[in-house]
């Protein structure tokens, strides 16, 4: 069974520019998580998405948005670029997003804001 | 806002000591889970702990959830230098948010060979 997939494994952009990040997760999961990961932060979950619907949301700005079409798939945005957006960006997936909430993540995305 | 503590941060020890990683919680978690993590790759799940004072054992890594619930602990026996790598702990809670990992900070464990 494949794994979870991002695309692109490295992103190098500009301030003020807006990026988009992909996700294909595992097949059978309905569940898509997001999550941020910096060496001062640490992994900070951005939102969650089943059946096409957020579910739940962490504590970022409106500039971090997210879809999740009806394969799945995910997609991250994030618009109007700062420098504190350097980061990897980690998507996990899962079956249910149950409590016991197994996720099974890819291999992140590495932004990097200049 | 649930908050996870990890301790140690950084851990260097020698090939074929013991350690262990602790990891709390402010809150009580209906689960916690330990990943471990490796440079340029996405965290990789090893256990899923639910029951108050269960102990999960995976080859030389055994692995306890406390009696309340809000605390963890990861013991490595005999490190070896293929354990090297980012050990974190995330908690998932019940109720609003349910869906989503409080991640602790993480335990970066070097062995040396």
């Amino acid at each position: 069974k494949a794994g979870v997939t991002q695309t692109p494994r490295y992103l190098i952009k500009t301030r003020g520019q807006q990026v988009t990040l992909s996700c294909s997760p595992i097949s059978g999961h309905r569940s898509v998580s997001w999550y941020q990961q910096t060496p001062g932060q640490g992994l900070q979950f951005l939102f969650e998405y089943f059946s096409e619907t957020q579910r739940n949301k962490g504590n970022f700005p409106g500039r971090f948005s997210g879809r999740q079409f009806s394969n799945s798939r995910s997609e991250m945005n994030v618009s109007t670029l700062e420098l504190g957006d350097s980061a990897l960006y980690l998507c996990a997936s899962s079956r249910q997003g149950s409590n016991n909430n197994e996720q099974f993540f890819g291999p992140g995305t590495r932004l990097t804001v200049l | 806002t649930q908050l996870l503590e990890q301790s140690p941060q950084f851990l260097s020890i020698q090939e074929g000591e013991n350690l262990t990683v602790y990891c709390n919680s402010s809150s009580v978690f209906s689960s916690l889970q330990w990943y471990r993590q490796e440079p340029g790759e996405g965290p990789v799940l090893l256990v899923t702990v639910v029951t108050g004072g269960e102990v999960k054992k995976l080859k030389r890594l055994t692995f306890q959830f406390g009696d309340a619930r809000k605390d963890s602990s990861l013991h490595i026996t005999a490190a070896q230098p293929g354990d090297t790598g980012l050990y974190l702990c995330a908690g998932s809670y019940s109720g609003a948010g349910s869906y989503q990992l409080t991640f602790g900070k993480g335990t970066k464990l070097s062995v040396i060979p």
